[in-house]
């Protein structure tokens, strides 16, 4: 059964440095979605991303996050420069089509900013 | 905010049906009721969704009130590996938002 990949499963950092976690959604999906949980937190959403752009994005999507579809595989969040309170779990999903379409998770990275 | 209310926690013994209960008062008639669970930290698993009528897949059952205002989960049998949290989500397919609101959702714990 198809599924979302995330890499890599954990990730430490120093803060300051730049991150880029990768998922790999699954292979006819359409639409693609970061999400991420702080420790004994709900799942937040970051953003959704469409056809090479941004559908939408939360509060907390501010300037230190992009995502991007580098090519026809992968989809990556990038953290510009890593904060204490970056750590958390980052889940991607992916559906095929937005709005009535079920979201399907990958498993997530676990990133600790030191 | 998410729109819906579950009870924080419920046991079960493996073997017997769980039911878990969901409270969604407000929702709307685009509003989707979806249910996912999170096991440990790994990322939300999708279960079952429906809208008016009664649905079921392998995994599960999904009863909701005529009125919609709650619906029911239902594992047939729970077994060990189904002790999760357990999230109800109601999801506005022509509300022009794509993201899921996650609440607190509800722990289950699948007894021996």
């Amino acid at each position: 059964e198809p599924e979302v990949t995330q890499t890599p499963s954990h990730q430490v950092t120093q803060m300051g440095q730049e991150v880029i976690l990768r998922c790999v959604p699954i292979s006819n999906h359409l639409y693609f979605y970061w999400y991420r949980q702080i420790l004994g937190q709900k799942v937040e959403f970051l953003v959704s991303f469409y056809n090479n752009e941004i559908s939408e994005k939360s509060e907390i999507f501010d300037d230190q996050f992009s995502v991007e579809r580098p090519d026809g595989s992968n989809f990556t969040l990038k953290i510009r420069s890593t904060k204490l309170e970056d750590s958390a779990m980052y889940f991607c999903a992916s559906s095929v089509e937005a709005d009535t379409d079920t979201q399907y998770f990958g498993p997530g990275t676990r990133l600790t900013v030191l | 905010d998410a729109k819906t209310t579950q009870p924080p926690s419920m046991d079960c013994a493996e073997g017997r049906a769980a039911n878990l209960p969901c409270n969604h008062s407000t929702i709307s008639g685009n509003e989707y009721v979806y249910w996912y669970r999170q096991i440990h930290s790994q990322g939300p698993q999708y279960i079952i969704h429906g809208l008016k009528n009664n649905e079921t897949n392998e995994m599960a059952s999904l009863i909701i009130t005529e009125d919609r205002k709650s619906s029911t989960l239902i594992l047939p049998h729970a077994t060990l590996r189904d002790t999760a949290v357990y999230y109800c989500i109601a999801y506005d397919i022509q509300g022009g938002s794509e993201k899921l609101v996650f609440g607190k959702g509800m722990k289950l714990t699948v007894n021996p």
